[in-house]
């Protein structure tokens, strides 16, 4: 089954500290992944997506695929990266995709 | 404004009523999206339409019923509210089918008292 498992719900970090949130895959073949992030109580905004390999509010992932893997990190964490974060992979073909969502991880900077 | 926006914003209700949620996109998608966010955050595929066509129902109660008037909107109805629907409900859109990111509307936070 195709699938994306986050295994922190929340993960606390101090001010400057590096982030790693985890992002494990289940898919046969070579999958697109999306980190998608949700600030308190706003949509839910595309933060990356691993084919364009870009760096988004010093954010980014690397797909790992021997580890089944597209972890999001920073180098030093601000007080306004606190938010939700969850891994996304399409799943599905033609009009029948979809995006399927990992549980997400709450990350929580703190002074 | 290019976006996706639903309303209302916020619905509070008592049980057993029927509300219905709107939803527009005016980005030319055709494909668009209801997704539900319970209050463990978990977020979970309900609908998908295509050009106005119902492609994906995950399994939800015949209570819930989408409408698709034009591509450009999906409204979601629901009857018989119960305590356990209670959840943030999000449109999405998508500008084709495949393996491609959905841009989300700002949520619908629905409250059965």
């Amino acid at each position: 089954a195709q699938r994306v498992t986050q295994p922190e719900k929340l993960l606390s970090v101090f001010k400057g500290a590096p982030v790693e949130l985890k992002c494990n895959y289940s898919y046969s073949g070579s999958p697109e992944l999306f980190w998608y992030v949700q600030y308190s109580r706003q949509r839910l905004q595309l933060l990356l997506r691993h084919i364009s390999r870009e760096s988004i509010k010093g954010f980014t992932a690397d797909l790992n695929k021997g580890e089944t893997s597209f972890h999001l990190k920073k180098p030093f964490a601000q007080e306004e990266d606190s938010a939700m974060y969850y891994c996304a992979l399409p799943t599905g073909a033609g009009p029948a995709s979809k995006l399927t969502f990992g549980t997400g991880t709450r990350l929580q900077v703190t002074l | 404004d290019t976006a996706v926006s639903q309303t209302p914003k916020y619905l509070v209700t008592q049980m057993g009523n029927d509300k219905s949620i709107k939803c527009e996109q005016n980005l030319g998608h055709d494909t668009m999206y209801w997704y539900k966010q319970d209050s463990k955050k978990f977020l979970k595929i309900m609908f998908s339409y295509n050009n106005k066509e119902l492609i994906i129902n995950e399994t939800v109660p015949n209570r819930f019923s989408p409408k698709s008037p034009d591509k450009a909107h999906l409204n979601l109805h629901i009857n018989s509210l119960e305590l356990g629907d209670s959840a943030v409900y999000f449109c999405a859109s998508s500008p084709r089918e495949g393996n491609t990111e959905a841009f989300f509307g700002q949520g619908t936070r629905l409250t059965v008292v």
